[in-house]
């Protein structure tokens, strides 16, 4: 149980455009989902909180125009990046947890790899 | 500023060794410290995790340790295999709040 999926797993796009990634957790109702962003070889950078039905809450120095999250539904959430540049290239991850029943536990995505051209 | 500070960045261990990485923390608030284990190109898996009332935990051949007056905390992985080649983060958590991670280990069991 506690499967959390990411599509697409990688995508490719030209600078400019936006992209969207979903993130669905499949066996379990997420109250909570996160988005994370990470470099090669580097550490988990958490970009934004959201709670189903609310508005996201962004870290510090996170563009919340730029990274559009919407999380409608107990069982996903959507990362937009709009205007996607080269520096936005990287690995992002999302997890969710479903608080009502488990606050500690936070179930991670396979990753969505992009790549800005 | 890191909250969670990891070491080491890499580790090279030979097949049917003993794995330790070592982490530390300020924030006498948090309750919750997680260990997770990350392929290349795949999202982070929960390996084992640990609250502060107790002072060690293990889970097959995953062992965490916990100091909590020096504010440390440590994975061991006995007999180590070449498939658990990959990379460990440890985490912190206070409450209901997010998770703080640290900065990575890269481990590699050679055979």
């Amino acid at each position: 149980g506690a499967v959390v999926s990411q599509h697409p797993s990688w995508v490719i796009c030209k600078s400019g455009t936006s992209v969207k990634i979903e993130c669905r957790s499949l066996d379990f109702q997420a109250t909570t989902m996160f988005w994370y962003r990470q470099f090669p070889k580097q550490s988990l950078m958490l970009m934004a909180t959201s709670n189903e039905g609310s508005k996201a809450t962004y870290e510090q120095g996170v563009e919340k125009d730029k990274f559009l999250i919407n999380h409608a539904s107990l069982t996903l959430s959507t990362l937009t990046v709009t205007s996607a540049h080269p520096e936005d290239s990287s690995f992002y991850i999302c997890s969710a947890r479903n608080a009502l029943v488990d606050q500690e536990t936070q179930y991670f995505g396979p990753g969505t790899r992009l790549l800005v051209l | 500023q890191q909250q969670v500070k990891q070491s080491p960045q890499s580790l090279i261990v030979q097949k049917g060794g003993i794995s330790i990485i070592n982490c530390a923390y300020e924030n006498t608030a948090f309750d919750y410290f997680p260990w997770y284990q990350q392929f290349p190109g795949k999202g982070p898996a929960l390996l084992i995790a640990i609250r502060p009332d107790v002072s060690e935990k293990k889970e097959g051949r995953f062992t965490i340790s916990f100091n909590k007056s020096a504010k440390q905390f440590s994975l061991h992985i006995m007999d180590s295999q070449p498939g658990d080649s990959a990379t460990y983060f440890c985490a912190a958590k206070a409450g209901a709040n997010n998770l703080f991670f640290g900065t990575g280990t890269r481990l590699t069991v050679i055979p």
